[in-house]
């Protein structure tokens, strides 16, 4: 099955921009998937198919693709985007299963 | 808004079995595929399983295959999920979630904890 590659941190202080990477061949022929995870709570779909962003989520989250490289990008990001983010993307095998990466602990201080 | 409630789970002894139900609410259940993630204590997400709109067909994660059953009752806007054989390693908190086209996870519910001990 297929696997995406998240680096487990990233560290950024308020109003800077935080970049979060999921790699893996899934990302060049399926659309990554973001979630946000904050501590005690369910998941929170921030991104879907690759770029578009579901109502209600704030206009500085971002993402693009490009090769195998899938990246979330958060614009000016705030102390509430502490959280961690994990990718998503369907298996290249059947197109219904599911493969999440492991997951990305993002810091703001 | 799109609701999701999970119930079922609960301490379970190594080798026992327990079923998840999942009831939606607030969308049309029987025209959305739905699925199961699992959290791992301190571990971070794993996909378990998805079953179409109309239930006829599903597919799991290598590491529950033959072992778990996801199943569906669109006259009650439910999702299940059949647990048997339950392991150490399945201890978790079990989220539904519903599907959207293109079979991702895009509306969670809040999780049912399912700890398997002894």
């Amino acid at each position: 099955s297929d696997e995406l590659t998240q680096p487990p941190s990233v560290s950024v202080s308020p109003g800077q921009t935080a970049r979060i990477t999921c790699s893996g061949d899934a990302m060049s022929r399926k659309y990554a998937y973001w979630y946000q995870q904050k501590s005690g709570q369910a998941p929170v779909l921030v991104i879907f198919e690759d770029r578009k962003r579901p109502s209600g989520i704030p206009e500085r989250f971002s993402g693009s693709s490009s090769g195998t490289m899938a990246t979330l990008t958060i614009s000016e990001a705030q102390v509430e985007d502490e959280a961690d983010y994990y990718c998503f993307s369907t298996d290249t095998s059947d197109n219904h299963s599911g493969v999440f990466g492991r997951g990305t602990k993002l810091t703001v201080l | 808004e799109v609701q999701l409630l999970e119930s079922g789970g609960g301490l379970v002894q190594p080798g026992g079995s327990l079923r998840l139900s999942c009831v939606a609410s607030r969308f049309i259940f029987n025209v959305y595929a739905m699925t199961w993630v699992r959290q791992a204590p301190g571990k971070g997400l794993e996909w378990v399983s998805i079953i179409s709109d109309s239930g006829a067909t599903t597919f799991y994660a290598d590491s529950v295959k033959g072992r778990f059953t996801i199943s569906r009752d669109n006259s009650k806007n439910t999702l299940y999920l059949q647990m048997s054989g339950l392991r150490a390693d399945d201890t978790a908190v079990y989220y539904c979630a519903k599907a959207g086209y293109g079979n991702y996870p895009d509306y969670w519910g809040q999780g049912t904890l399912v700890t398997v001990s002894s």
